[in-house]
């Protein structure tokens, strides 16, 4: 069984740039998720999808960063403009409705702002 | 609010020591505990969850209600249990959002 696949795996841009990162879940997978992970910290939901519809929101910072699953299989997670503190690690996680053994993780995008 | 706190940053334990990770959780209403483990350069996995009461890979998890506690134990630390250990927590309701503690790095030694 194929994993979550993301991209880029590595990205460095300048504050105020943009970015988006791509995430691509189990297949079969109707729900989707985006964590940041900040350095010395545990990852933080930033957003949950249900097939194409947004459960749970409430930790992302709209004024910067927004979130798409157009067709309800892969999405993009992106950052604009990016700041200093937005450096982390962006992770993806895909599971069945209630699934947690099939909870499964991507490798990541390691996201460094200078 | 849910919240998770793994109060060791690090542990350090020889190898066929007796291993316990510490977990605290703060919820109101009935959580679901997991521990997920990241070993180096490889991703993010579960290791097991209190409601199947498993042992995986000589790991085990008690859910103490009244200490608010999921401890993970194991009595003799192998080297390859050398990881970062995540405590999570889920309110359930079917959202399945999880609240992760900043994880123990275990390192055990020879």
């Amino acid at each position: 069984e194929a994993g979550v696949a993301q991209s880029p795996r590595y990205k460095i841009i300048e504050k105020r740039q943009s970015v988006a990162f791509w995430c691509n879940p189990i297949s079969g997978h109707a729900t989707l998720y985006w964590y940041q992970q900040i350095l010395g910290q545990g990852p933080k939901l930033l957003i949950q999808f249900q097939n194409n519809g947004v459960v749970d929101d409430s930790q992302l910072p709209k004024d910067r960063f927004s979130a798409e699953r157009l067709k309800g299989v892969d999405s993009t997670l992106k950052i604009q403009p990016a700041k200093l503190e937005d450096s982390a690690v962006y992770l993806c996680a895909s599971s069945t409705p209630g699934g947690f053994w099939g909870y499964t993780f991507g490798s990541g995008t390691r996201l460094t702002v200078v | 609010a849910q919240r998770v706190t793994q109060p060791e940053k690090l542990l350090s334990v020889f190898k066929g020591a007796p291993v316990e990770l510490k977990c605290n959780y703060s919820y109101s209403g009935s959580p679901e505990l997991f521990w997920y483990v990241q070993y180096s350069r490889q991703r993010l996995q579960l290791l097991l969850r209190h409601i199947s009461r498993e042992s995986i890979k000589g790991f085990t998890a008690d859910l103490n209600k009244g200490e608010t506690s999921f401890h993970l134990k194991k009595p003799f630390a192998q080297e390859e249990d050398s990881a970062m250990y995540y405590c999570a927590l889920s309110g359930g309701g079917g959202g399945n959002k999880l609240t992760f503690g900043t994880g123990t790095q275990l390192k055990v030694e020879l």
